[in-house]
């Protein structure tokens, strides 16, 4: 099955900038656009952004979505301690017809 | 507001089969696809399938083929999600979220993720 490769922690102190890399396949993130989610402890994920750099209602400026080609990535600026939870990138899987997720970013505050 | 409101906790013997509920309110019931994904203790989000409430048609992942089914229920705005020949490995929180897509008029698919998710439903598989 066709998974996403991030890397597995990222942490920042407070006020800093962090960013979290996704990787895939020619099936998924190399022709496909990317989502990400954040996963609080205990909650079910909820959408940060689509479609590459898009942001839902509600969710600050804080959090941008990029592509480098065929690269994306997820940043947090102003990190506070609320921002501490997992960060899952997610594509739609053309070879699979379904969606594959990343193995999950966990962020640290310090 | 739009939400999804799963049923409760389950506890089933191995080889057993359960049945998860998602509750949509808040929305046109029929005009997005509804997802299940699961998300066994620290691992990552596995899609298991999606079905298209307004037609009924599913597809399911390649792993759990053969061992889920996911159907509706257009006048109850409910989707169920049913695995058998439960084992340990099947120990999971199982999640429902409504899926935001688009065909264009050329038939290309565009996918823009799981834009509401319910709370969960924790199932416990164990002897």
């Amino acid at each position: 099955q066709s998974v996403l490769t991030q890397p597995p922690s990222v942490s920042g102190t407070p006020g800093q900038r962090v960013a979290i890399s996704c990787s895939g396949s020619s099936a998924n993130i190399r022709r496909r656009t990317v989502n990400w989610y954040q996963q609080l402890p205990g909650t079910a994920p909820k959408l940060l952004i689509y479609s590459n750099n898009k942001r839902p209602s509600g969710v600050p400026d804080r959090f941008s979505g990029s592509r480098s080609g065929t690269s994306p990535s997820l940043a947090i600026s102003g990190l506070q301690s609320g921002d501490e939870a997992d960060y899952y990138c997610e594509a739609w899987d053309d070879s699979l017809n379904g969606p594959v997720f990343g193995g999950g970013t966990k962020l640290t505050v310090l | 507001q739009v939400q999804l409101v799963q049923s409760g906790a389950e506890v089933k013997e191995p080889g057993a089969s359960v049945k998860v509920s998602c509750e949509a309110s808040g929305y046109t019931f029929a005009t997005n696809a509804i997802h299940w994904v699961r998300q066994a203790p620290g691992q990552r989000l596995e899609w298991m399938g999606w079905i298209n409430p307004d037609t009924g048609n599913t597809k399911y992942s390649q792993k759990l083929q053969g061992r889920v089914t996911i159907s509706g229920d257009t006048s109850a705005t409910t989707t169920y999600m049913e695995l058998s020949s439960l084992r340990s490995e099947d120990t999971a929180v199982y999640f429902c979220a409504r899926g935001v897509d688009y065909y264009d008029s050329g038939g290309y698919y565009y996918y823009y993720g799981m834009d509401v998710w319910g709370q969960g439903t924790a199932v416990t598989v164990s002897s």
